[in-house]
């Protein structure tokens, strides 16, 4: 069935460096969502893209979805300690239209 | 709206024992997931339901565990016999409409001793 796959698994960074994580699929999707999991906690929801090319901006965070629809980026500014948890991409899976299915994920850790 | 609730938070079982996940979706949202969670395979969909009816239950690992949602209110992921390799972290999520922003619960650790 239709997967995402998520680089990199792991990043650490220094507070004030930026991070990017990268989605992608061997088919088109018809949007992607991206989920933020502090550590303990439960996944929540950031942002979904649509369009072919979109990109969508939130304080720090920017959400690129690929030309294809095939790939997307979410890219973080300045870490802040705040940022720390596993953000993860999830797409629409196989011919179930409804199915979300949720990429490995990048663990991010930011060192003050 | 008090959000998705999942009951009980933690579970601890005897291997072999029967365990009842329970699920309280969001009023309104037609659809429901039951997902799982460890460090080795991440974020694995079991099954989701469109309007109580199970659409695809192919992530569900064997016949051991069962699905239900008898009500639009209500689901149950049971597993029986448990077995220590299904220790995890069980989510429920529902969400509107297809492919639309999912609510996720708090969990369910479990623990198969």
């Amino acid at each position: 069935g239709q997967q995402v796959m998520q680089i990199p698994q792991y990043q650490h960074v220094q507070e004030g460096e930026d991070f990017t994580t990268y989605c992608n699929s061997s088919t088109t999707l018809s949007n992607i969502q991206w989920y933020k999991q502090r550590p303990g906690g439960h996944p929540v929801f950031l942002i979904q893209l649509v369009k072919s090319g979109e990109v969508k901006k939130q304080k720090r965070l920017t959400f690129q979805f690929g030309e294809a629809k095939k790939n997307s980026s979410l890219h973080i500014t300045a870490t802040q300690t705040t940022d720390v948890g596993t953000y993860f991409c999830a797409g629409p899976g196989g011919t179930s239209y409804g199915k979300l299915t949720f990429g490995q994920g990048t663990i991010l850790t930011v060192h003050p | 709206d008090a959000g998705v609730i999942q009951s009980p938070r933690h579970e601890v079982t005897e291997m072999g024992q029967e365990v009842t996940l329970r699920c309280k979706p969001i009023s309104g949202h037609d659809y429901l997931f039951w997902y799982r969670q460890t460090m080795m395979r991440g974020l694995e969909l079991l099954i989701y339901f469109n309007n109580n009816v199970p659409i695809d239950d192919s992530g569900m690992p064997e016949d051991r565990f069962s699905a239900k949602m008898p009500n639009a209110s209500f689901s149950t992921l049971k597993i029986q016999p448990s077995e220590p390799r299904d220790s995890a972290v069980y989510f429920c999520a529902s969400s509107l409409y297809e492919n639309t922003e999912a609510f996720f619960g708090q969990g369910t650790r479990l623990t198969v001793v």
